[in-house]
């Protein structure tokens, strides 16, 4: 079956630094890659993901890429604010139409501090 | 809508009780899932369903139990409570078809305990 590794399993930043937290997969098969942000207490929530057709995706300060060969992809935060503190969760699709079988890695929290 | 609900949002059970954690959409989606989470493993499937009538086991199913009558509903049940199943439990949703993006529709959160 698919193993999902993410690391770092903690990321301290100041503020207006990047952040860079990188996944690797194991099954070619998978072909969906999104990301998930948990804030404290709170539910995971979708920021950004991207499929195995397209190398790179951005929206605003995160972005996402994506090296099939080397099977792993990697999140981008740039110009971090202290509303980016959390815990970061990627994760590989088991199934070729993602219906929401999925494999997670075991996540990274993230520290802006002003 | 309200999304995905689950209830209770806390619980704490003793040892070889038994109790069903509730999830409950209102958008009409036909794949829903069960996750746990626990400290530095991420979130881990339990069961999912495709629709209602057909359900199969996840990564880790033992422990645990579930149905899916209807589309909305799909409880998972706790038949003898041990204290490894002390975890926070998500249930998701996903709509099938077209409509699919990928995203996990997650409800709040149940944290159980188990002395």
């Amino acid at each position: 079956g698919e193993n999902v590794e993410q690391h770092p399993s903690t990321l301290s930043v100041q503020e207006g630094d990047s952040a860079v937290i990188k996944c690797t997969y194991s099954d070619s098969a998978s072909n969906y890659f999104p990301w998930y942000k948990q804030e404290l207490g709170k539910r995971p929530q979708l920021i950004i993901d991207i499929r195995s057709n397209v190398g790179e995706k951005k929206d605003q300060r995160i972005a996402v890429t994506l090296n099939k060969t080397a099977k792993h992809f990697s999140l981008h935060i740039t110009e971090t604010q202290p509303e980016d503190s959390a815990v970061y969760f990627c994760a590989a699709s088991l199934t070729t139409d993602s219906w929401g079988k999925f494999q997670f890695g075991a996540g990274t929290q993230v520290v802006v501090t002003p | 809508n309200a999304g995905v609900t689950q209830t209770p949002k806390f619980q704490v059970l003793k040892t070889g009780q038994s109790m069903t954690l509730q999830c409950a959409q209102d958008m009409n989606h036909e794949y829903m899932s069960w996750y746990r989470q626990d400290p530095g493993m991420g979130l881990r499937l339990i069961h999912y369903s495709v629709g209602a009538g057909i359900t199969d086991q996840g990564e880790v199913p033992n422990g645990y139990n579930v149905s899916r009558s209807t589309t909305e509903d799909f409880p998972l049940r706790l038949l003898s409570a041990a204290p490894s199943q002390t975890s926070v439990y998500f249930c998701a949703s996903s709509p099938a078809g077209t409509a699919n993006t990928g995203e996990l529709f997650f409800g709040e959160g149940s944290r159980l305990t188990v002395l």
